[in-house]
């Protein structure tokens, strides 16, 4: 157990639709990543806050958008959702924003459906 | 700009080494980080180096760091059942604390 803790563990909606994911970082991280694995893709960075501020952006869709609430949990909104966007999601977790030894610890990700 | 490329897939029989390569672009990363996902799950950070390192050993786990030639290689020493999963090579982006990562190659251990 990583300490990172991700719900719903699995989402099933209809394409066109909006979902929420929800990740808890470890206690103590002050940095969230989250990540997107789809077999077409791979395992692709989406984007980073660090202390609720954005820190960085990676192949992140613009139906997409995330933040970093003051207690640290994180939210990930699709929107629009498109039968491609059907992938696992993941959550990591550290303690610092991008410092020289900076471990992420993953949650055991989202896994999303859109039929 | 920022690549990490992996063989897809590796077959090895019980008690024999494994050898899971990797290259990767970015000549400035800093750390280059070892992953493994077994079915079902999510990433396990098995091991990492600093890139003014050569090499690392963790127990039955060797790194290999040539940094002329960008590649990195994984050694799992005496290779069980338990070590089938995925294993993902990443390197650190060059924004943040972000993770570049390889395709992933599916170990499979063989009775």
């Amino acid at each position: 157990d990583s300490g990172v803790t991700q719900t719903p563990k699995h989402l099933i909606t209809a394409t066109g639709q909006r979902v929420t994911l929800r990740c808890s970082p470890r206690s103590g991280d002050l940095s969230v990543y989250w990540y997107q694995q789809s077999l077409d893709q791979g395992l692709q960075f989406l984007i980073q806050y660090y202390n609720g501020e954005e820190r960085a952006k990676g192949n992140i869709l613009e139906r997409f958008s995330a933040q970093q609430f003051p207690d640290l949990h994180s939210e990930l909104n699709l929107s629009s959702l498109e039968l491609g966007d059907s992938a696992l999601y993941f959550c990591a977790s550290s303690v610092e924003g991008g410092g020289l030894d900076n471990e992420q610890f993953f949650g055991p990700g989202t896994r999303l459906t859109v039929l | 700009g920022e690549d990490v490329e992996q063989s897809l897939f590796l077959s090895v029989r019980e008690g024999d080494s494994s050898v899971i390569n990797c290259t990767y672009t970015d000549s400035s990363s800093t750390y280059l980080y070892w992953y493994k996902q077994e079915p079902g799950a999510g990433l396990q950070l098995l091991t990492y180096i600093f890139s003014n390192m050569d090499m690392k050993q963790d127990q039955r786990l060797t790194v290999l760091l040539n940094k002329k030639d960008k590649h990195l290689s994984l050694r799992i020493a005496d290779t069980q059942t338990g070590d089938s999963a995925i294993y993902f090579c990443a390197e650190r982006g060059n924004q943040g604390g972000k993770l570049i990562f390889g395709q992933g190659t599916e170990l499979s251990v063989k009775p």
